[in-house]
């Protein structure tokens, strides 16, 4: 069975400030596929990266980085110098090669709270 | 190109009606999946269709049902409500081409409250 861990349930930082988000997952396959989407207070997730199991390089795309280690089983989501806008819920998922992503195995989510 | 479409935004139903949830997905899509969304529960996966046949199911009771049409549109149904299915119900469509690295795109949801 998979599991994605959460454990920040809410967040709250003064913009500008740095701020990662914990991502622990359990899985028994050697290949999988990790994702982050966040949800605006409108409602819909949107996508932000997906990592497949065999590429632990980090990621950076403008404020937002990635850090994959297999060892520790962790995908860490971080913003740098958030803004307001960066508030919202994000989420962790998991997706093993045995299946198809719409079945993806969610964490419960972190809420960000970004103030001016 | 537009997004997934979810109606009705909002619904508000007593324990024991049912209900419909309407999803239709980005065009060229042929994967639907559906998932609730609780406060404390988090998000749990419903179903995924495909090809108007269900691919995948989560541990939902029997009362949780699903279609897919041939135009990749979806519904879902909840039988006889009861006050925990009060949620957010998401719906994600992507290529399904059964691939486990496919980007899901959410539509807003439907929030459904039972009294």
């Amino acid at each position: 069975a998979q599991k994605v861990t959460q454990a920040q349930t809410e967040i709250s930082v003064v913009e500008k400030e740095d701020v990662t988000l914990d991502c622990v997952y359990e899985t028994r396959d050697t290949t999988y596929y990790l994702f982050w989407y966040k949800q605006p207070p409108s409602g819909e997730l949107v996508f932000l990266i997906r990592r497949n199991s065999f590429d632990e390089q980090n990621e950076i795309s403008g404020r937002y980085s990635w850090n994959f280690q297999k060892s520790t089983s962790s995908f860490n989501f971080t913003i740098t110098a958030s803004q307001v806008v960066d508030s919202a819920v994000y989420f962790c998922a998991l997706s093993p090669h045995n299946t198809n992503a719409g079945k993806s195995t969610f964490g419960d989510g972190t809420t960000l709270t970004v103030k001016p | 190109k537009a997004g997934v479409t979810q109606t009705p935004r909002y619904l508000i139903k007593t324990r024991g009606q049912q209900v419909t949830l309407s999803c239709s997905p980005i065009s060229g899509h042929r994967s639907v999946s559906w998932y609730q969304q609780t406060p404390g529960q988090g998000l749990q996966f419903l179903f995924e269709y495909f090809s108007e046949t269900q691919r995948n199911k989560g541990n939902f009771p029997g009362r949780f049902s699903g279609r897919q049409f041939s135009n990749s549109r979806s519904e879902m149904n909840v039988s006889t409500l009861e006050l925990g299915d009060s949620a957010l119900y998401l719906c994600a469509s992507s290529f399904g081409q059964g691939r486990p690295n496919e980007k899901l795109f959410f539509g807003s949801g439907t929030q459904l409250s039972v009294l």
